[in-house]
């Protein structure tokens, strides 16, 4: 069985402070996706990473894969309000076809 | 574009009642389609998934079963509701790639929030 650890599970910081998600496992996936949900929604893509070593930035998000495939981070620079919500990494593995398996979700928030 | 929609959004159900709930998407053919739970605030537990009409895979043993009676339906049933059946039911979807070692994209629905009482 394939799993993926985040840390932190919890985080709360204030407007303009910089922080990183992690997603870790001692698996290799074929693939890592990025996911943002927001309260009684479904989560919307945010990134999808498939080579080990690649970065991908999206405005004020950075999101990074492992060179081994077997983590990923997400760092968000000058966070704002908006950026509040759970963010969920999830891991295609090589055997498992279209299955992802999914962290248990980092909560963010950012407080003005 | 492709859109994916579910109903309800919202369902308070009595122990031992029948559940069906829906997921129909748009604008693609022949997705993979996905049912999950979702405890509130924690990661996605995949339910079941299929991959064509008819073709579905459990992936935990529950009192849930699903069904595909059309190429972009998916139906999420119960005969018998449990109290522990209560939390927040997500469906997606994605396309297969094609490419092998390469994890389809999903989707996902806005969501249906299920009470059990």
């Amino acid at each position: 069985t394939q799993l993926l650890e985040q840390s932190p599970q919890f985080l709360s910081i204030q407007e303009g402070e910089n922080l990183t998600v992690y997603c870790n496992s001692s698996s290799v996936f074929s693939s890592l996706q990025w996911y943002r949900q927001e309260p009684g929604e479904g989560p919307v893509l945010l990134v999808t990473v498939v080579t080990g070593g690649e970065v991908k930035k999206l405005k004020r998000l950075t999101f990074q894969f492992g060179d081994a495939r077997k983590d990923s981070s997400l760092h968000i620079t000058a966070a704002q309000p908006g950026d509040t919500g759970l963010y969920l990494c999830a891991g295609g593995g090589e055997t498992s076809g279209s299955r992802l398996t999914f962290g248990e979700g980092t909560q963010l928030t950012v407080n003005p | 574009s492709q859109t994916i929609h579910q109903w309800p959004a919202t369902l308070v159900q009595p122990v031992g009642s029948p559940l069906s709930l829906e997921c129909t998407v748009e604008g693609t053919s022949n997705p993979n389609l996905y049912w999950y739970r979702q405890a509130a605030g924690r990661g996605l537990q995949l339910l079941f998934y299929s991959v064509g009409i008819g073709q579905i895979s459990s992936e935990v043993p529950q009192n849930l079963s699903a069904s595909r009676p059309q190429d972009r339906q998916f139906i999420l049933s119960s005969k018998k509701l449990l109290l522990s059946d209560s939390g927040f039911y997500l469906c997606a979807w994605s396309v297969p790639d094609g490419r092998l070692a390469i994890t389809d994209t999903q989707y996902f629905g806005p969501g249906t929030r299920l009470t059990v009482l």
